[in-house]
């Protein structure tokens, strides 16, 4: 059974620029988070797509967007990038959106912005 | 919303030892707790979790803890081995879902030969 993919795994981008990263899910998972990671902050909540609705949000700026397809993929697009935008961008997925699910990560998407 | 806190962040241990790692949380309505363990340049893995009607949980080498009076959760590991070198983060999901998770700072764990 295939694992959280996501694409691209590295990039880089300039400031000022917008980036989309993708995430397709275990197979059967409807749910979908979106995690930050960076060596000062460290793992930080996005937001959570359900069924296509957004379910959660964490603290991030408006510049932080995603959406999620009816066949659960999803994406997250940042505008205007800065440089503290750099960080490696991690999905996740579980069958469902309660607290008994057990959530997976993907290997993550490497996002350096100069 | 939920705080969590990671000790320590750093730990050395010899081989066969056991490592410790204790978290608390803030919010009382958490009722899911994860481990993960992390090693450079990879994901987060999931190594145990346990949900708040259980006090214990045990997997081969590893154990997990929970006080929810005191709000204290702790990974035990037996027998440490080199392979078990590597970042552990804990988590807690602040009563909402198992998808939104506070994670702690992160405690390095480095097996001496």
């Amino acid at each position: 059974k295939a694992g959280v993919t996501q694409t691209p795994r590295y990039l880089i981008k300039t400031r000022g620029q917008q980036v989309t990263l993708s995430c397709s899910p275990i197979s059967g998972h409807r749910s979908v988070s979106w995690y930050q990671q960076t060596p000062g902050q460290g793992l930080q909540f996005l937001f959570e797509y359900f069924s296509e609705t957004q379910r959660n949000k964490g603290n991030f700026p408006g510049r932080f967007s995603g959406r999620q397809f009816s066949n659960s993929r999803s994406e997250m697009n940042v505008s205007t990038l800065e440089l503290g935008d750099s960080a490696l961008y991690l999905c996740a997925s579980s069958k469902g959106s309660g607290s008994g699910n057990t959530i997976y990560f993907g290997e993550g998407s490497w996002l350096t912005v100069v | 919303g939920e705080n969590v806190e990671q000790h320590p962040s750093t730990l050395s241990v010899q081989e066969g030892d056991s490592a410790v790692i204790k978290c608390t949380y803030s919010d009382s309505a958490s009722n899911y707790f994860p481990w993960y363990k992390q090693e450079l340049g990879k994901r987060p893995q999931l190594i145990i979790d346990i949900r708040s009607n259980v006090g214990e949980k045990k997997d081969q080498r590893i154990a997990v803890t929970l006080n929810k009076t005191a709000k204290h959760f702790s990974l035990h590991i037996t027998e440490t081995q080199p392979e078990d070198s590597a970042v552990y983060f804990c988590a807690a999901n602040g009563g909402g879902t198992a998808s939104k998770l506070t994670f702690g700072t992160g405690t390095r764990l480095q097996v001496t030969l």
